[in-house]
């Protein structure tokens, strides 16, 4: 069974930059999209961006200037760096495999997640 | 992007009885091959979200056959026929169907 467990700093000041770490047991890289969905204080989620098991990157156009994700496929991890942070960034930052495995159909899920790490942004 | 909508906001329910959330897409989910990229997640309190439903209507692994998806085009609705305590959470639907991925603003269900 794939778990997700993630790590990163929760308190930055403003301008400085988000670094968060999401380490994949028990299942390969090969064949899905490596996600980070982000939920603001009270509000929905957002998806930030996605990486594949190839290191092609798509990322929220939004967010698009100030983001990067990255592949180490040697440790099994999955990075989130995200950049020029404001008070709006604060937010719990999830991790989330996105890719195949439901019967009778092609379609892809998110699943599973990490257990969110929140981050505040605060001087 | 696709803009979700989804009403109610909030919803307390008795347990026993039925609840509804209705979501609305900025355009249609139907794709050319056929599918409809709807898919309803729960957010249960202090967990990360889990799948309920995909392609509108098809229950994920485990998922209670009290739930039920239905829909098509721009108009989507999740049914619990009879809720329980444990059905208290969050309630996202999502749109797959282009980049941007999109979630609605989610459902907060109670249970009164």
């Amino acid at each position: 069974q794939v778990q997700l467990q993630q790590w990163g700093a929760g308190l930055l000041k403003p301008s400085e930059t988000l670094s968060l770490t999401c380490a994949v047991y028990g299942g390969s890289f090969s064949g899905y999209y490596w996600t980070w969905i982000r939920q603001p204080p009270g509000k929905g989620l957002q998806w930030i961006g996605e990486i594949s098991h190839s290191g092609g990157t798509i990322y929220n156009p939004s967010l698009n200037s100030r983001v990067t994700i990255s592949l180490d496929t040697s440790k099994s991890q999955f990075s989130l760096n995200l950049r020029s942070l404001t008070a709006a960034d604060t937010a719990v930052y999830y991790c989330a495999r996105y890719g195949p495995g439901l019967p009778g159909t092609g379609s892809f899920y998110f699943g599973p997640w990490g257990q969110g790490t929140l981050v505040t942004v605060s001087s | 992007d696709i803009v979700m909508t989804q009403t109610p906001l909030t919803l307390s329910v008795t347990p026993g009885q039925p609840a509804s959330i209705s979501c609305k897409s900025s355009q249609s989910l139907l794709k050319s091959d056929g599918k409809t990229y709807l898919y309803w997640y729960l957010q249960k309190p202090g967990q990360s979200p889990q799948l309920l439903i995909y392609d509108v209507f098809n229950r994920f692994s485990g998922v209670s056959d009290r739930l039920s998806g239905s829909g098509s085009g721009t108009d989507f609705t999740l049914r619990i026929s009879r809720v329980e305590a444990e059905d208290v959470g969050v309630y996202y639907c999502m749109q797959s169907l282009q980049l941007v991925y999109t979630f609605g603003q989610g459902t907060k269900l109670e249970i009164k």
